[in-house]
C-alpha cells in the first residue's frame, strides 16, 4: 500500500527554527509537495521537490532524499501566521497526489 | 487574478436531503479535482476530470457523482447525504498530470448534515 507519514503535532518558538519530516512509501514517484493549510482554509502550495537536495525560498527550505523516501520542510524565523498543518504530499507513478494527514505546527510567543 | 471559486463556502443540509456543491476556475486548467477532507485528515480524493475524461476512485461512494459541463465549471452532487459526510469538500485544478502537477485549490466548502 501507499503510505505518507508525519508526526501529527509540532510546537515551536516565535523566531525558532522547526524541521517537519515526511517519510514516504508510494508506487513510483514523480515528485513531493509542501502544502500549507490554515485552520478551515483550503491548503496553498509551499513547494515542489523531485530532485535529491535542498529547495530554498525565503523563511522556508524542503529537502528531498528519494533513496530513503524522506523530505523535510524546514520553517525558519518562525511567525505567529506560521502555525497551520503542513501537509506532504507525493505524486505517485499514475501522477496522482498521495496526502499525508498533515503536522499541525503550533507557534508560542 | 485567476482563481478557484467555490460556492456556498458553508452549505448546510438535512440528512437524505440531496445537495450540489459547486467549482469553478477561471486558471484554464485541464485537471479538475474534488477532495474530501476531514479534520485533522488528509484530502481525499473522490474524482478527478482530465478534461471530460473523469475518473472515480475506487472506494467513493456511490452516493457522490460528479458533473463537468464544460472546462471552467465542476459540481460535486450528494445524492443522500449522512451524517458521515459532513466535511470539507475541496476543489481544486491542475494544468495536467505531468510532468509537474501543482495543484490549486479552491477555498472550499464546509458541508454540515443535520
Amino acid at each position: 500500500g501507499q503510505n505518507i507519514d508525519q508526526p501529527t503535532e509540532m510546537t515551536a518558538t516565535e523566531g525558532a527554527i522547526v524541521q517537519i519530516n515526511c517519510t514516504y512509501q508510494t508506487s513510483g514517484f514523480n515528485g513531493l509537495f509542501w502544502y500549507q493549510q490554515h485552520a478551515g482554509e483550503a491548503p496553498t502550495f509551499l513547494s515542489y521537490n523531485v530532485l535529491d537536495g535542498l529547495e530554498e525560498k525565503g523563511r522556508f527550505s524542503s529537502f528531498l532524499s528519494r533513496s530513503k523516501g524522506y523530505s523535510y520542510l524546514l520553517l525558519k524565523e518562525l511567525q505567529m501566521k506560521d502555525s497551520a498543518s503542513y501537509l506532504c504530499a507525493v505524486l505517485d507513478s499514475n501522477y496522482q497526489l498521495i496526502w499525508g494527514a498533515g503536522t499541525k505546527l503550533i507557534i508560542k510567543p | 487574478d485567476a482563481m478557484v471559486i467555490q460556492n456556498p463556502r458553508y452549505q448546510v443540509t438535512q440528512f437524505g436531503k440531496p445537495v450540489t456543491l459547486s467549482c469553478s476556475q477561471t486558471l484554464n486548467h485541464n485537471v479538475m479535482y474534488w477532495y474530501q477532507q476531514k479534520s485533522s485528515q488528509a484530502p481525499k480524493l473522490l474524482f478527478h476530470y482530465y478534461d471530460k475524461d473523469f475518473n472515480n476512485e475506487a472506494d467513493t461512494p456511490d452516493n457522490f457523482q460528479s458533473r463537468r459541463p464544460n472546462t471552467s465549471f465542476c459540481f460535486l452532487d450528494i445524492r443522500s447525504p449522512g451524517l458521515g459526510d459532513a466535511a470539507m469538500y475541496l476543489c481544486a485544478t491542475s494544468r495536467g498530470t505531468e510532468p509537474y502537477n501543482e495543484q490549486f485549490f479552491g477555498p472550499g466548502t464546509r458541508l454540515t448534515v443535520l
